[in-house]
């Protein structure tokens, strides 16, 4: 069965230096698609970046990276430029078909 | 164009009793999915409905229901309430029922069970 791990419940950074979120995953698929989404204090989920397993290209958006190790089933996120407004839970997930499963989440605090 | 909604924001109910709540999708958006979010188990899907079937179940006991209706409108039931129900359920919408499409989430109903 497929699983998600985030390893790190909690994690702090300074404003405006980088942090990067670990996720590990594990399947037998080859294709499948990776998130990882942000929920600050209003509870609504946020797609922060989206991956598809056979681009081996990493995803980018704006401040936001990861770097997706298929081979290691790793798909990390790096928050560059960290702001007040990146505080927030973080939930890595991994979708194939129908079925989504999500980590546990990672709350991230951001030190002024 | 407006968000994801769920109604109501807060429910406090009892052991024993059943509950509806509601999750009216973006317009335009046919598919609607359900998760349940504790802090010990963490976000885990419920169902998905497109087109007013039902796509797929998650791992929930048959207490746990749902539909959807002609104008993509969700609700999730739960009979027979149990102290462990007590969770933010969080409904998202997308355009199309696959695999890589970006989910939007509304804000949750943060049911309490006492």
């Amino acid at each position: 069965a497929q699983t998600v791990t985030q390893s790190q419940p909690e994690m702090s950074v300074q404003e405006a230096e980088t942090v990067t979120l670990s996720c590990t995953y594990d399947t037998s698929e080859s294709d499948y698609y990776l998130f990882w989404y942000k929920q600050p204090p209003s509870r609504q989920m946020i797609l922060v970046i989206r991956q598809e397993a056979y681009k081996q290209q990493n995803a980018t958006e704006n401040r936001f990276s990861v770097n997706f190790q298929k081979a290691a089933k790793s798909f990390s996120l790096k928050i560059s430029d960290s702001q007040l407004g990146d505080a927030a839970m973080y939930f890595c997930a991994y979708r194939r078909d129908d079925k989504i499963i999500f980590g546990k989440g990672t709350r991230l605090h951001i030190l002024p | 164009k407006a968000g994801v909604t769920q109604t109501p924001r807060y429910l406090i109910k009892t052991r024993g009793q059943q509950v509806t709540l509601s999750c009216s999708p973006i317009s335009g958006h046919r598919s609607v999915s359900w998760y349940q979010q504790t802090p010990g188990q963490g976000l885990q899907f419920l169902f998905e409905y497109f087109s007013e079937t039902q796509r797929n179940k998650g791992n929930f006991p048959g207490r746990f229901s749902g539909r959807q209706f002609s104008n993509s409108r969700s609700e999730m039931n739960v009979s027979t309430l149990e102290l462990g129900d007590s969770a933010l359920y969080l409904c998202a919408s997308s355009t199309r029922a696959a695999t890589n499409e970006k989910l939007f989430f509304g804000s949750g109903t943060q049911l309490s069970v006492l």
